[in-house]
């Protein structure tokens, strides 16, 4: 079976700090990669997606980018990072398999930057 | 632009009353659509998807083109379905991958 992995569960990291958050899926190949933010009053907010190896898709400006370094292996970093920054953060993945699939969400991981 | 607009931050009910969660789209292609709803301290999930034309927990969802709309029903709300519910527009798994949500809906079915 598919599963996906995300981590750490919980940053905090001084402003003006690199960042580099992890996600891995396991049991597929060729998948749909995702990366967003919630936020409170805002919803899911898309930041970046990804259809193969170093494809990747930005949908906000922003001081974040992402990378695809393997095939199940999604990346998002940050050089310096700002207060505005803080947030929790979604990895997902989906099939290209058929039409109308389901995506699949890791457990997130929250951003604090002090 | 594509765009998923869900114009209720929360909406809270009594048990055993009507619910109906909206949601609009604006896109000019086939749109692909899809209710995900998060549990607390749970995963965000899949409810339901338009072309399965399925009942999901009570819930169905029926897309209008015409308006633009693909509102979440349920008709006898439960305790249980207090969550945050999300709208979510695919461009095509197969093609683009971009996959794009609302603003989200808390529903609060108070006892």
């Amino acid at each position: 079976s598919q599963t996906i992995h995300q981590w750490p569960a919980t940053l905090v990291q001084p402003v003006g700090s690199p960042l580099s958050l992890e996600c891995t899926v396991e049991g597929t190949s060729n998948p749909n990669l995702y990366w967003y933010r919630q936020a409170a009053g805002r919803g899911l907010q898309l930041l970046f997606y990804s259809v193969g190896i170093g494809q990747i898709s930005s949908e906000v400006p922003q001081n974040l980018s992402a990378s695809r370094p393997q095939d199940r292996q999604f990346i998002l970093s940050s050089k310096k990072l700002l207060l505005s920054d803080s947030g929790f953060y979604l990895c997902a993945w989906s099939s290209k398999q058929g039409a109308n699939t389901e995506a699949f969400f890791g457990q997130g991981t929250r951003l604090t930057v002090v | 632009a594509q765009r998923v607009t869900q114009p209720e931050k929360l909406l809270s009910v009594f048990k055993g009353a009507p619910v109906e969660l909206k949601c609009n789209y604006s896109y000019s292609g086939s749109p692909e659509l899809f209710w995900y709803v998060q549990y607390s301290r749970q995963r965000l999930q899949l409810l339901l998807r338009h072309i399965s034309r399925e009942s999901i927990k009570g819930f169905t969802a029926d897309l209008n083109k015409g308006e633009t709309s693909f509102h979440l029903k349920k008709p006898f709300a439960q305790e249980e379905d207090s969550a945050m519910y999300y709208c979510a527009l695919s461009l095509g798994s197969s093609n683009t991958g971009k996959l794009i949500f609302g603003q989200g809906t808390t529903l609060q079915v108070k006892p």
